[in-house]
């Protein structure tokens, strides 16, 4: 158990409104990520952090914002919720080995968003 | 660009029939390749990582191996509890993030 929890598991919203995901760590990484998963698309990166106050852009990064003030809390903001970023998304944390060479990562339980 | 391709995307097994799911992938400098297994409704649980060439690692009957271009996971006399969807990852170097393939659906009949 990596000590990830997700935050809320299930929310349905509407089109246009803003929706705030929350990860939070009890091991105190400093590698964490935020991932949506689509039937067909696998796992794809929307934003990461290496530190706090230090994020950056995934793959799908259009839409969403983060935020990290704190070690254990990664936020994942929809800015104005649309129907496409209806979704299952899951938080991980990276385990680094080596000094920082390989970033095994391990995940939260997910939430799943529904917009409406 | 850094691509990982999985195959079959979906694999049905008699309970005790061996088989093997493959992950091909291209990138710049393997940093490390990854398995993890999800159950429905489940994040992804890491199973193993794999720095190099000839590199393998097993746990129950599930045994990975890596070779330059592709990594194999074979999963022997499986067991209807082994049903789960396969993902396989590679990282490059620099701490880049991890790059996933869109895994294979394997499932295990009694």
């Amino acid at each position: 158990d990596a000590g990830i929890t997700q935050s809320p598991r299930h929310k349905v919203t509407e089109t246009g409104t803003p929706v705030t995901l929350r990860c939070h760590q009890t091991e105190n990484h400093r590698y964490m990520y935020w991932y949506r998963q689509d039937p067909g698309h696998g796992l794809r990166l929307i934003h990461y952090s290496y530190g706090v106050k230090d994020t950056d852009k995934g793959e799908v990064s259009d839409g969403y914002s983060v935020s990290r003030s704190k070690t254990e809390d990664f936020l994942l903001t929809l800015e104005s919720a649309t129907s496409s970023q209806t979704s299952v998304y899951f938080c991980a944390i990276g385990k680094t080995s080596g000094g920082s060479s390989y970033n095994e990562q391990f995940f939260g339980p997910g939430t799943r968003l529904t917009v409406l | 660009e850094d691509q990982v391709t999985q195959s079959p995307e979906a694999l049905r097994l008699q309970e005790g029939e061996s088989s093997s799911l493959n992950c091909s992938y291209t990138v710049s400098g393997l940093r490390g390749l990854f398995w993890y297994r999800q159950d429905p409704g489940k994040g992804p649980e890491f199973l193993f990582t794999l720095y190099s060439a000839g590199e393998e690692k097993e746990k129950e009957r599930l045994k990975a191996t890596l070779t330059k271009k592709e990594s194999f996971l074979h999963i022997t006399a499986p067991k209807p509890e082994d049903s789960a969807t396969y993902l396989c990852a590679v990282q490059a170097p620099g701490n880049t993030p991890l790059v996933f393939g869109k895994g294979t659906r394997l499932s295990v009949i009694a």
